[in-house]
């Protein structure tokens, strides 16, 4: 079992869909990265959080420390929204020069 | 500037060959690092240099060799690759500041390896 899990693996939506894609962790955490990968290209870090809820324009971002889980959510959602999601965990011992743990994505693709 | 430049975009060699790829930042960042990504898989971290000094080696074969010659850029020279060694290889920075805080990394457009 990996230590990262997201769901779903593939999801296709609407232009205009609210989207959700979950991510659970079963190790200790120091912060909790969401990532966008386009097809081919490099990645872009879109939040780090270690507690509580983080907004950028339609992208929102929540993480529950209890419940190991965090959720990414996007807003009315456009075809430029389509990449790879990819989540990942810092450890508690990252520090300075800190690990990431990868989740395997979840591949969206927003028809118009 | 938040950008973390890889050169080149794209490279093919050969298995004899010998090539190198650089990574460059201009954030003042003092922790850098390459991954490796194979398609459809995550990024695999594969060597962490912090302050000009490695820090972390992910048990990567010895073709692999990186260097960081100043604060600012890193290289990853490449020998007798194998057509395994195909992939994506992706460049990212951080702050890397000391105390136990988690940084944000930055990463690069990568560079798409493929040995012949």
């Amino acid at each position: 079992k990996n230590e990262v899990e997201q769901s779903p693996q593939n999801l296709t939506a609407q232009e205009g869909e609210f989207i959700t894609i979950n991510c659970s962790y079963s190790v200790g955490i120091s912060a909790l990265h969401w990532l966008q990968q386009h097809p081919g290209g490099g990645i872009v870090s879109l939040f780090m959080l270690s507690s509580g809820k983080k907004k950028h324009g339609r992208l929102i971002a929540t993480i529950n420390i209890q419940e190991k889980h965090s959720s990414l959510h996007i807003t009315a959602s456009h075809p430029r929204d389509s990449a790879v999601y990819i989540c990942a965990v810092t450890p508690p011992y990252g520090g300075a020069t800190n690990k990431l743990i990868f989740g395997t994505g979840t591949l969206l693709a927003v028809q118009p | 500037d938040t950008e973390v430049t890889q050169t080149p975009k794209h490279l093919v060699m050969g298995m004899t060959n010998k090539k190198s790829l650089k990574c460059e930042q201009h954030m003042g960042h003092r922790a850098m690092y390459w991954y490796k990504q194979k398609a459809k898989k995550p990024p695999e971290l594969m060597f962490v240099y912090s302050y000009e000094k490695l820090s972390i080696n992910e048990s990567v074969p010895s073709r692999f060799s990186p260097e960081c010659p100043n604060s600012s850029l890193l290289n990853l020279h490449l020998h007798a690759l194998q057509p395994e060694d195909s992939a994506l290889y992706l460049c990212a920075s951080s702050q890397g500041t000391s105390g136990g805080y988690t940084d944000t990394q930055y990463f690069g457009p990568g560079t798409r390896l493929t040995v012949l």
